[in-house]
């Protein structure tokens, strides 16, 4: 199994764009979730679906942010407009069931830079 | 809300050293702690996993504890390596919100194995 592929890896932006991440899960994961991870904050909890559908998106920083998941092999993550305090690094992670000790899986990451 | 702490930030020790990493958490009402290992520019990849109902894992020279009652979990890894160099994670299974329950996330411990 290739993992939790996501793309792009690296995105430089200026303020003002539209952002859209993109997220493979493992094949057979129920669970997909999204994280952001800056120096300041560590890894905080932006949004997980289960079966595709979103169930807590309480991490969500603003309306700025929205995050899909049409089918259970892709997911996006869409920041618009961005800004430059939304530069950080995206992670998606995948999990085969949600409840206690399942562990997640994580992707690579996108390192967002917004100027 | 949980808050998860791990101390120190950074930790640098010469090659063959053991050592421990140190996580503390606010809420008690765990499902079980976990440890992460992220190298630069990569994600995370879980090391180890302990079920709130059990006090240690082990997994070769890596052992983590729990103690439930303090709020602490802690790491230690035997005769560190270079290969040892990275970014140490502790996160906390907490209680479902919607449902499902959430990974709590410390900021991580930086260790660097000088040979």
């Amino acid at each position: 199994d290739a993992g939790v592929i996501q793309s792009p890896r690296h995105e430089v932006t200026e303020m003002g764009q539209e952002v859209t991440l993109r997220c493979k899960p493992i094949s057979g994961h129920n669970s997909l979730f999204w994280y952001r991870q800056t120096m300041m904050r560590g890894l905080e909890l932006l949004i997980y679906f289960n079966n595709n559908v979103p169930i807590d998106d309480s991490g969500m920083p603003e309306d700025r942010f929205s995050a899909k998941m049409p089918n259970a092999s892709f997911s996006t993550l869409k920041i618009q407009p961005s800004e430059p305090r939304d530069s950080a690094v995206y992670f998606c992670a995948s999990s085969p069931q949600p409840g206690t000790g399942s562990e997640q899986y994580f992707g690579p990451g996108t390192r967002l830079t917004v100027t | 809300k949980q808050e998860v702490t791990q101390i120190p930030a950074a930790l640098s020790v010469p090659e063959g050293e053991n050592l421990v990493l140190n996580c503390s958490f606010t809420d008690s009402a765990i499902y079980n702690l976990q440890w992460f290992r992220q190298d630069p520019g990569k994600g995370l990849t879980s090391l180890l996993l302990i079920q709130s109902s059990q006090r240690e894992q082990t997994s070769g020279r890596l052992n983590a504890s729990l103690d439930k009652s303090s709020g602490r979990s802690t790491l230690y890894i035997a005769a560190s390596q270079p290969g040892d160099s990275a970014t140490y994670l502790c996160a906390s299974e907490t209680p479902p919100h919607g449902g499902y329950s959430t990974l709590t996330f410390g900021k991580g411990t930086m260790l660097l194995v000088s040979p």
